[in-house]
C-alpha cells in the first residue's frame, strides 16, 4: 500500500537559516510526489510537484525539491527562511489508478524563531 | 476561476443531526475528492468521484456517512446522525482527469459537533 512518512513533526529554525523537511514514500511505481503547504485554518496550497524529468523541481516561494528514487524520498529545501514560511507542510503521493488521489504524509509543523 | 468553493466554512451542531457539507469544484475537473482532517489521523481520504461516479469509498468511515455528486459541478457530504468524533475539518479538493496533475483544494469546513 502507498505511505508517506514525514519524520519530523515539529521544526524550528531561525529566520534566514535554511531548511530541509523530509519525506519518505514507499509506491510500487513511478510516484507522482506533491508538497503542499498549510497556514493555520487555511487550506493546503501546492507548493511544488515531481511528474518525471529532472529530479530537482522548483516551487513557489523560493521552496524546492528533489526526488531520490534510491532513496524513496522527496525531501523539500529552501535557503533561506522566512517568518511567513510558518506553518505546516504536508508530502503526498498520487496514486495514479485512483485519479492521482493523494495520501498524505502526518506534516511538519515549521516555527520560524527571529 | 474561483478555485473549489466549499460551504459552510464553519459548522456547529448537536450530536444525533444531519450535517450536509457541499463543495463546487473547479469547472472542467473530472476527479473529486472528500478528505477529513484531525489532529489524531492526519488527513484521510473518505471518498473519491470520477465523472460524477463514486470510485472509492473505502474510506467512508461508517454508514452514517453519505457523499453524492449529482453533477459535474456540485457534491455534497452528509453526517447523519453526527456524532461528537466526527468533529474535524472537512476538505473537499478536484482535479483534473489524468496523471501528472495536482489536486486542488477548497478552504474546509470545520465541523463541530456538541
Amino acid at each position: 500500500a502507498q505511505s508517506v512518512t514525514q519524520p519530523d513533526i515539529h521544526i524550528t529554525v531561525s529566520e534566514g537559516a535554511s531548511l530541509e523537511l523530509r519525506c519518505n514514500y514507499s509506491y510500487g511505481a513511478t510516484p507522482y510526489l506533491f508538497w503542499y503547504v498549510q497556514s493555520p485554518g487555511q487550506g493546503l496550497q501546492l507548493l511544488l510537484k515531481y511528474f518525471s524529468g529532472d529530479t530537482l523541481v522548483q516551487g513557489i516561494k523560493g521552496f524546492e525539491a528533489e526526488f531520490k528514487r534510491s532513496q524513496s524520498s522527496f525531501n523539500l529545501r529552501k535557503p533561506s527562511v522566512h517568518w511567513s514560511d510558518a506553518a505546516e507542510y504536508f508530502c503526498a503521493v498520487g496514486v495514479r489508478e485512483y485519479g492521482n488521489k493523494l495520501v498524505f504524509g502526518a506534516g511538519t509543523i515549521l516555527r520560524v524563531k527571529s | 476561476d474561483a478555485g473549489v468553493i466549499q460551504s459552510p466554512r464553519h459548522e456547529v451542531t448537536e450530536m444525533g443531526q444531519e450535517v450536509t457539507l457541499r463543495c463546487k469544484p473547479i469547472s472542467g475537473h473530472n476527479s473529486l475528492f472528500w478528505y477529513r482532517q484531525t489532529m489524531m489521523r492526519g488527513l484521510e481520504l473518505l471518498i473519491y468521484f470520477n465523472n460524477n461516479v463514486p470510485i472509492d469509498d473505502s474510506g467512508m468511515p461508517e454508514d452514517r456517512f453519505s457523499a453524492k455528486m449529482p453533477n459535474a459541478s456540485f457534491s455534497t457530504l452528509k453526517i447523519q446522525p453526527s456524532e461528537p468524533r466526527d468533529s474535524a475539518v472537512y476538505f473537499c479538493a478536484s482535479s483534473p482527469t489524468g496523471g501528472g496533475t495536482e489536486a486542488f483544494f477548497g478552504q474546509g469546513t470545520r465541523l463541530t459537533v456538541v
